[in-house]
């Protein structure tokens, strides 16, 4: 079968640090994908995890760890910008799946 | 901007009709994907294009389909259009399926 698992919302503080945890399930996994979508607009790229171990970009950090079928996206020195959803994708062959994200909500 | 385009950006209808939306993808993306995205819920992946050969589908209704043209755009193709179908259409382009590129989405209000 086929499951993704991710919180429905989480919520933090400006300056505070946060971390997004996804589990999936998938036949012929790739590789685990994050993206971000602000309300009204469209899913934007934040990093994509073929190998186990951490990889950072700036202020984001996405971890994979394949045996364990669990990932990652540790967002730091949190913006009110930041305040979106956040979606863990599995890539399975060359499609991605998406489930239905994590809002997270940042207060000043 | 992904560089991705969608037209058009708002579609209202009524039940029954059938409507086509556009995708013009990144130059250069061979793939096209097309997702659903309805109120409270996540994507859905609908289905992908190669080069204009159809490589994956998802969870698309007999009602949809989709193609993709030799110049690379898409068109999804809805119809019998039902209350339910009333959500945001999404298409991305990718190089390769890791990194995908969203356009800004077409709105479809099907009253």
């Amino acid at each position: 079968g086929q499951s993704l698992e991710q919180p429905s919302e989480v919520t933090a503080v400006e300056g505070a640090i946060v971390q997004i945890n996804c589990t999936y399930q998938t036949s012929g996994f790739y590789g685990l994908s994050w993206y971000q979508q602000h309300d009204g607009g469209a899913p934007t790229f934040l990093s994509y995890n073929a190998l186990d171990g951490l990889e950072e970009t700036g202020r984001f950090s996405s971890f994979l760890s394949r045996s364990d079928s669990y990932g990652y996206l540790l967002l730091q020195e949190l913006q009110m910008k930041d305040s979106a959803s956040y979606f863990c994708a599995p890539l399975q062959h060359d499609k991605l799946i998406f489930g239905t994200g994590t809002r997270l909500q940042v207060f000043p | 901007d992904s560089g991705v385009t969608q037209t058009p950006k708002h579609l209202i209808t009524a039940t029954g009709q059938r409507v086509t939306l556009r995708c013009s993808p990144r130059s250069g993306d061979l793939s096209v994907y097309w997702y659903q995205q309805s109120l409270d819920q996540g994507l859905q992946f609908l289905i992908q294009y190669y080069n204009g050969e159809e490589r994956a589908k998802g969870n698309i209704l007999e009602r949809f389909s989709a193609q993709q043209f030799p110049d690379l755009h898409s068109e999804l193709n809805l119809s019998s259009l039902e209350l339910g179908d009333s959500a945001l259409y999404f298409c991305a382009s990718s190089p390769q399926g890791d990194e995908q590129y969203f356009g800004p989405g077409t709105r479809l209000t099907v009253t």
